[in-house]
C-alpha cells in the first residue's frame, strides 16, 4: 500500500528565505509525482508534475526534484513571499490504479512580511 | 479555457438525506476523479471515470456513487448522509487516459458539504 508523508507539517519563515518541503513515499512504482498548493477553503492548484523518468522540474521560483529509488521528492521555493502562504501537498500516481492520486498529509507554510 | 467547475459550492443537509454534486471538467478532458477532503483523513480517493465508465473506486461505502455523462460531466451521489460525510468534495480532470497517461490533473474549487 502506497503511503505518502510530508515533513514538516507546518513551517513559518520570514519573507525572502529559501525553503525546502519534503515528501516521502513508500512504493517506488510510480508514474509521476505532482505538487499542489491549496489556499484555505479552496481547491488544489497544480504547481509541478515530475514524470517518473525525470529528476526535476522548475517553474519560476519553484523547483521540484524526484529520487524514485529512495522514495523522496523535495519542493524548493526560492525567495519566499507572503503570497506563498498556503498548504502544499504532494501526490503520487502509481503504475496501477489509473489516474488515482495518493496524497501526502501536507505542509502548511506561513511566510511573514 | 475554463477550468474545472463544481456545483454547488456549498451545501447544508441533515442526516439521512441524500445529495448530488456536479463536476464539469475542462473542455476536452475525458477523465474525472473525485476526492473527499477532511481534516482527519486528508484527501481520499473516491472514484474515477473515463468515457462514462468507472475505472477505479476507493474504499468508501456503497452510499457513495457516481456517474459520467457523454459530455464528460460527472455527478456523485451520497445517500443516507451521516455526520462524518461533512467534507470538501473535490473533482479533478485530465485530458486523456491511455493506460500510460501522465497528464497533470486539474482540480475544481470543491463543494463544501455540511451534514447536521
Amino acid at each position: 500500500k502506497q503511503e505518502v508523508t510530508q515533513i514538516p507539517a507546518a513551517l513559518s519563515v520570514p519573507e525572502g528565505e529559501n525553503l525546502v518541503l519534503n515528501c516521502s513515499f513508500t512504493d517506488s512504482a510510480i508514474y509521476n509525482l505532482q505538487w499542489f498548493r491549496q489556499d484555505p477553503g479552496k481547491g488544489l492548484t497544480s504547481l509541478l508534475l515530475i514524470q517518473s523518468s525525470q529528476r526535476e522540474q522548475t517553474s519560476g521560483r519553484l523547483n521540484a526534484s524526484l529520487d524514485k529509488s529512495s522514495g523522496r521528492s523535495t519542493l524548493y521555493i526560492a525567495a519566499s513571499q507572503p503570497g506563498d502562504s498556503a498548504t502544499y501537498l504532494c501526490a503520487v500516481r502509481r503504475t496501477t490504479g489509473f489516474q488515482k492520486l495518493v496524497f501526502g498529509t501536507g505542509t502548511r507554510l506561513l511566510v511573514s512580511p | 479555457k475554463a477550468g474545472v467547475t463544481q456545483t454547488p459550492r456549498y451545501l447544508i443537509k441533515t442526516r439521512g438525506q441524500q445529495v448530488t454534486l456536479s463536476c464539469s471538467p475542462i473542455s476536452g478532458h475525458r477523465s474525472v476523479s473525485w476526492y473527499q477532503q477532511t481534516p482527519g483523513q486528508g484527501l481520499q480517493f473516491l472514484f474515477e471515470y473515463f468515457s462514462e465508465t468507472q475505472r477505479n473506486k476507493g474504499n468508501f461505502p456503497g452510499r457513495f456513487s457516481g456517474r459520467q455523462f457523454s459530455n464528460s460531466r460527472s455527478e456523485m451521489n451520497v445517500s443516507t448522509l451521516e455526520l462524518g460525510d461533512s467534507a470538501l468534495y473535490l473533482c479533478a480532470s485530465s485530458s486523456l487516459w491511455t493506460g500510460g497517461n501522465t497528464d497533470t490533473q486539474y482540480f475544481g474549487p470543491g463543494t463544501r458539504l455540511t451534514v447536521l
